[in-house]
């Protein structure tokens, strides 16, 4: 099975500045015959079941803000929140669809500082 | 806008069985891959089952291999989880989801339900 481990497992980042939350994988997800990384990023609030953000590692979703950007390939990753917003508290989970079982990390709790 | 509604969940004696239901609409069902993923209180998510748009080619996470089944009725635009020989430890938050592309496997997933909780205790 593919281990999926985020960091850090919390975060506190002040209204209007960067977060940056990083996602390893314990072999790579990238498929050479298509150049594409399987790798997903959900946001899940409180209450709420998860919303995809990023897909293709580095795909935003249609309606997802253009501060959230994806960026790595191979076996690291990064989701980056270039401002944050106070509607952005949440927990992030990146996640590998490259082969069954396909795996989650195991989150990153973003607050406000 | 797509809708996943869950259904079917509740408490089960450990070795118990228990069919949960995700009643689809608002996209044409039978063309997407579809899965289940649960959460426990408290934790983060876990992969459960995935079941192709046709065909029987379905996978299951280790833990609950040989003792769930996922199911769709296209003909009723529903996705089933039949589960059984049910442990303390699948107490969780059941979510039904859909993958992102028609036709495909290997995909994100664009949809979530609300999810079903499921409580297994004595």
């Amino acid at each position: 099975d593919i281990v999926m481990t985020q960091s850090p497992d919390s975060l506190a980042v002040s209204l209007g500045e960067r977060a940056t939350i990083n996602c390893k994988s314990s072999q790579s997800v990238f498929y050479s015959s298509n150049s594409k990384n399987y790798l997903g990023w959900y946001q899940q609030k409180p209450g709420q079941p998860p919303k995809l953000l990023i897909y293709w590692a580095s795909t935003r979703e249609s309606g997802v803000p253009d501060r959230f950007s994806g960026s790595g390939s191979g076996a690291d990753f990064t989701l980056t929140i270039s401002s944050l917003q106070a509607e952005d508290v949440a927990v992030y989970y990146c996640q590998q669809y490259y082969s069954t079982p396909y795996t989650f990390g195991q989150g990153t709790k973003l607050e406000i500082k | 806008q797509v809708h996943l509604v869950e259904s079917g969940g509740g408490v089960v004696q450990p070795g118990g069985s228990l069919r949960l239901s995700c009643a689809a609409s608002d996209f044409t069902f039978s063309d997407y891959g579809m899965h289940w993923v649960r959460q426990a209180p408290g934790k983060g998510l876990e992969w459960v089952a995935f079941v192709p748009h046709v065909g029987s080619n379905t996978n299951y996470a280790g833990s609950v291999k040989g003792r769930f089944t996922i199911s769709r009725d296209n003909s009723k635009n529903t996705l089933h989880l039949e589960m059984s020989s049910l442990r303390a430890e699948d107490t969780a938050l059941y979510y039904c989801a859909k993958n992102k592309d028609p036709y495909k496997r290997d995909l994100a997933f664009d949809y979530w339900g609300q999810g079903t909780l499921v409580t297994v205790s004595s």
